[in-house]
């Protein structure tokens, strides 16, 4: 059992926007930044979102971040091919002094 | 380029230890932490812990999960993390990654991960 929360699967076909949600605690999420990960299976994570809304160097600019109390989303706009992939969110626990992760969303483009 | 290459596949026999290196490289390592993060077949990602690079201090979080199994330490000599897991079980069965960034940080460079079998 995943101390964040999010939904096992999204989809959308090409173009569409999906998003995908993360919920947490104030000891975690409504304390702290929370960060993306994008993981294609066979392949390394991938960070896509950090600092909540921040996006990395090379991460295109349809991938973007937002937090709201114990609450954080992910949303790709004009979702493409490539997007197909599990993402995590993680971010650190104050009570439990350690990392802690969502329990992924796969993402499914139709 | 900035990168983290781990060591290869391991299989090990159940009560056994299990030790994985993670060489950096295109960057200052005693700049950065490594934390390591676990995913069981099936299953999603586990943090397992973290250290410092520089100083090599270690923080596995109050939830004792690893239960005192766990031991990660950091080379400055050669750039490299380890992490050694011992009294392995068949739950250990993971591919197991290394990233650059510790507690709060975003981990935004990762090793290819690591393989590692607990069977007998």
């Amino acid at each position: 059992q995943s101390v964040l929360t999010q939904p096992p699967s999204a989809s959308g076909t090409p173009g569409q926007w999906v998003t995908i949600s993360c919920s947490g605690t104030k000891s975690n999420i409504g304390s702290n930044t929370v960060n993306w990960y994008q993981h294609v299976p066979g392949t390394s994570p991938k960070l896509v979102i950090y600092a909540n809304a921040e996006r990395p160097s090379g991460v295109p600019e349809r991938f973007s971040g937002s937090k709201s109390g114990t609450s954080a989303s992910l949303t790709i706009r004009g979702l493409q091919s490539e997007d197909e992939a599990d993402y995590f969110c993680a971010a650190w626990d104050d009570s439990l002094q350690g990392g802690v992760f969502g329990g992924g969303t796969k993402v499914t483009v139709l | 380029q900035i990168q983290l290459v781990q060591s290869g596949p391991d299989v090990k026999k159940p009560g056994a230890s299990v030790k994985v290196s993670c060489k950096a490289s295109g960057y200052y390592f005693t700049d950065h932490s490594i934390t390591w993060v676990r995913q069981a077949p099936g299953q999603g990602l586990e943090w397992m812990g973290w250290v410092r690079s520089n100083y090599g201090n270690t923080r596995f979080g109050l939830g004792q999960r690893f239960q005192g199994r766990l031991t990660l330490t950091s080379d400055t000599s050669t750039n490299t993390s380890y992490m050694e897991l011992s009294s392995l079980t068949s739950e250990d069965t993971a591919v197991y990654y290394c990233a650059r960034g510790g507690a709060w940080d975003a981990f935004d460079v990762w090793g290819q991960g690591t393989f590692v079998t607990v069977s007998s």
